[in-house]
This record gives structure tokens, C-alpha cells and sequence, in this order.
């Protein structure tokens, strides 16, 4: 069973413009992670955030945790037609660090 | 340096008959994980293999099974298929066996089951 949710299913943007997705999970965990994928091929590792950790950047990429909602978000600022994917979170949990649990995913598109 | 390589791309098969998979891991990585991911969802765990043991299982039949060999590579076999066995199958490798630094993932084999 997924983990959590995120929110929106599917979002579509223009070029330019910043994208934020949210994802929702279920139990304590020890770290949050962001994952791309491209039309159902591999996925790519964005960006890892612990559960002691509010706040993480890399480049473009920007991720916030609120442990006590349960929940994180992903902006991607300034974005561009190569961003349009899919995007997942996945979850390290506490008491069971052998896996991680992936939400149901949000689609972006950015159009040109 | 080759990345995670996963055997082969696409593969379709007939409901009973078995199948095997194949993923070579990062140079110097341990740890290899088997996901299913169903057309429109998340990935799901299947197994998670680190120096040659498995360490963890998800919720799928015994149908399902997996090893890892000397070298770190692994395989999944899928036994008596089922129509909705159909989905991509990713493995991934990372150089510890607790997911606390990131996954690198295969591209994936897609199985079809008709």
C-alpha cells in the first residue's frame, strides 16, 4: 500500500513559472525523499531531507518538512520544459529502514 | 562509471509461465532493492538484498523471489505469472543497507503478462 498521497495528481504550468507539490505520509520516519521520473523509466534522486531537518535547497529544488502535519513540499522554481515528469516522495520509516514507501505521484508538465 | 543496469528492458510473457530478472548494481554498492511499479502508481518494495542476505520483504506472494550472487548483481523471479504481475520492475542500489542516503535506480524492465 503507498504511504502517503500527493497533492496535486497532475499539474501543468508555463515555462517559467514555479511548481509546488505536496505530499502527505502516515508515520514517523527518519528521513523524506524526492524522486523525478521520465515517462516511466528509472527514477532519478532529487533531494533527501531528515526528520530533523525543516528545510533543504539544491539548485533549482526546494523542500520543506513539517513532521508534525505529516507532510512535505516541493517547489521547483524558474521551471522549464525538461522538468515536465513526474514527481514522488518516498518515505524512510522509523522501525524500517530496509524500504522505502513512494506516494502515488504528482504529473507536471511545463509547456513551452 | 556504469550506473544501475537492469535485464532486459522489455520482456512479455504468457500467464503461468516464470520469469527471471537481472540488475547489476553500482560499482562498490551492497545493497540492491526490487520495486514493482504499476502503470500509474508509486513504486512498491519488493525485496531489499545486502551482502548476499535478505534484509527485508514487502507484502507480495511467494510467487516472488530473489537472491544476490558474489558479485552484488541480483535476480527476481516471478513464478506462475499472473496478468496483473504486468507493471515495470526497478531495481536499486545504494552502498548501505538502510535507505538513509538515496537510491540510485535501473531504467527498469518492462513485463508484460498476456
Amino acid at each position: 500500500s503507498q504511504q502517503g498521497e500527493e497533492d496535486p495528481q497532475a499539474l501543468s504550468i508555463q515555462e517559467g513559472e514555479n511548481a509546488t507539490m505536496n505530499c502527505s505520509y502516515k508515520t514517523s520516519i527518519n528521513n523524506l525523499q524526492w524522486y523525478r521520473q521520465n515517462s516511466g523509466r528509472g527514477l532519478v534522486h532529487l533531494i533527501l531531507i531528515r526528520s530533523n531537518e525543516r528545510e533543504k535547497h539544491s539548485g533549482r529544488l526546494r523542500v520543506t518538512l513539517d513532521t508534525s502535519k505529516k507532510s512535505s513540499s516541493l517547489l521547483i522554481t524558474a521551471s522549464r520544459a525538461a522538468d515536465t515528469a513526474s514527481y514522488f516522495c518516498a518515505t524512510d520509516a522509523t522501525g524500517s529502514a530496509r524500504q522505502l514507501t513512494f506516494g502515488s505521484g504528482t504529473q507536471l508538465t511545463v509547456l513551452p | 562509471d556504469a550506473g544501475v543496469t537492469q535485464s532486459p528492458t522489455h520482456l512479455i510473457k504468457t500467464r503461468g509461465q516464470h520469469v527471471t530478472l537481472r540488475c547489476s548494481p553500482i560499482s562498490g554498492h551492497k545493497s540492491v532493492s526490487w520495486y514493482q511499479q504499476v502503470l500509474g502508481q508509486g513504486p512498491q518494495f519488493i525485496f531489499q538484498y545486502y551482502e548476499k542476505e535478505e534484509r527485508g520483504r514487502g507484502n507480495f506472494p511467494d510467487r516472488f523471489s530473489a537472491r544476490q550472487f558474489p558479485n552484488y548483481s541480483s535476480e527476481l523471479n516471478v513464478n506462475a505469472l499472473l496478468l496483473g504481475d504486468s507493471a515495470l520492475y526497478l531495481c536499486a542500489s545504494s552502498p548501505q543497507k538502510q535507505a538513509s542516503y538515496g537510491y540510485t535506480f535501473g531504467s527498469g524492465t518492462r513485463l508484460t503478462v498476456v
